[in-house]
């Protein structure tokens, strides 16, 4: 079946424009997840949703990210302002809910850059 | 406190050799879940293997395994019979049981093997 699939895959921005990257999760995972790795690094979490429960917001850097998923299924994760130290791969990942078994499956990324 | 601490940041390993990735981790919860990830240069993350902490056997996944030491919070991974295709960055991610602690995994820095023809 299909995986993960996010839109762009590259983004290239000036400095102080707001992004929208959009993930659209595995049909039936209930558990969505954003992450940014910077180049080099590991997965920094960012948000987390599961069903119609509150969402996890504690890995958000600063009040310019904000992410919201629509009906349960797909997620927009928005950059307001962006600034050079936003760039980074962002990476969502679903799950087939929130047991401790249950492995992410990520997507392929969007590629930001902010000039 | 690191919660994922690997501590190899790259290694070269002989093609057809095993080779081991060292990962400990750091959670006062006994209910948690461990992972490791492949991430090749393209960019995905390949899940590769699951330890559940109350699972008394190691892990396998062909040839991936999992050595699990619980009283010394290790979880290393190892690789059999290393193949070209192996050469990735490798990513342990841990998963607690606590509701306090969330449902995300947390991850370590990454290990970068390279296999050697």
């Amino acid at each position: 079946g299909a995986g993960v699939s996010q839109s762009p895959s590259n983004k290239v921005t000036e400095k102080g424009k707001d992004v929208e990257l959009r993930c659209d999760p595995i049909s039936g995972h209930t558990a969505l997840y954003w992450y940014r790795q910077s180049l080099g690094q590991g997965l920094e979490f960012l948000i987390y949703f599961q069903g119609n429960s509150a969402p996890d917001k504690s890995g958000l850097p600063s009040d310019r990210f904000s992410a919201e998923r629509t009906g349960g299924s797909v997620s927009t994760l928005t950059i307001q302002r962006t600034q050079q130290e936003d760039s980074a791969v962002y990476l969502c990942a679903s799950s087939l809910g929130d047991r401790r078994t249950s492995p992410l499956h990520f997507g392929n990324g969007t590629r930001l850059t902010v000039t | 406190a690191q919660k994922i601490t690997q501590t190899q940041p790259g290694m070269f390993v002989q093609e057809k050799e095993a080779v081991t990735l060292d990962c400990t981790y750091d959670t006062s919860d006994q209910s948690y879940g461990l992972f490791w990830y492949k991430q090749p240069s393209s960019g995905e993350m390949i899940f590769l293997i699951y330890q559940g902490s109350y699972d008394e056997q190691n892990a396998t996944e062909g040839r991936y395994s999992l050595n699990f030491q619980k009283a010394r919070k290790s979880a290393n991974l190892v690789i059999s019979a290393s193949q070209l295709g192996d050469s990735a960055m490798y990513f342990c991610a841990m998963r607690e049981g606590r509701k306090a602690a969330g449902n995300k995994l947390t991850f370590g820095g990454g290990t970068r093997v390279l296999v050697k023809p």
